[in-house]
């Protein structure tokens, strides 16, 4: 049992370059949302989705692109990577929306120079 | 705007040395509160879940309570193991994020 699977595990892009950050889940959950974790600022969510074709906005959305066409993906897309994006990226899913049981992916960190 | 504060942000303790970490929380309507364990270079792991003040949860040697205004986190006679980064998140009304603390960084020495 996979769980959620993120790639790549690290990425070193420029200033300005895109990128998109796997996530995959096995589970069946509706529920998928993208963090990232910066030191001093805790978790943040970017983006979240209830399931497919189903996607909304987080607490720091800007620069991020999603989309879920199907249950177990849930790619990050970075637009125009900038260095303030550098960061711990998480996939968590869970069941439904309502319950905190979140699954965590063992995150992507992202180094843009 | 729901707040979630944690202390101490780091701890160092003697294996066999009890010791409680503190959430404080602001949060208009709690749906529920949550605890996790992150060890380093991986994604949380979630611990419990607490949804009204006098709740309490325990597993192993992790018992977790809840007030109205903050949630405690006991750890009894730690072991090494236990070393972690502990993850405190609330969820308000609308059920749609958590909103995370910072952590504590818990270190069990043998």
């Amino acid at each position: 049992n996979a769980g959620v699977t993120q790639t790549p595990k690290f990425q070193v892009l420029k200033t300005g370059q895109s990128m998109t950050l796997q996530c995959a889940q096995d589970m069946n959950h509706e529920y998928m949302s993208w963090y990232r974790q910066d030191p001093g600022m805790g978790l943040r969510l970017i983006h979240y989705s209830v399931g497919a074709g189903i996607t909304d906005q987080g607490e720091v959305p800007n620069g991020y692109n999603v989309s879920r066409s199907t249950t177990e993906d849930f790619p990050l897309r970075l637009l125009s990577a900038a260095p303030s994006q550098t960061s711990v990226y998480f996939c968590a899913s869970s069941y439904q929306l309502h319950t905190g049981e979140l699954f965590f992916g063992e995150g992507s960190r992202l180094t843009v120079l | 705007e729901d707040q979630v504060t944690q202390s101490p942000e780091a701890l160092r303790l003697q294996e066999g040395e009890s010791s409680s970490l503190n959430c404080s929380y602001t949060v208009s309507g709690l749906r529920g509160l949550f605890w996790y364990r992150q060890d380093p270079g991986k994604g949380p792991e979630f611990l419990f879940t607490l949804y009204s003040a006098g709740e309490e949860k325990e597993k192993e040697r992790l018992k977790a309570t809840l007030t109205k205004k903050e949630s405690f986190l006991h750890i009894t006679a730690p072991k090494p193991e236990d070393s972690a980064t502990y993850l405190c998140a609330v969820q308000g009304p609308s059920g749609s994020r958590l909103t995370f603390g910072e952590g504590t960084q818990l270190t069990v020495n043998p």
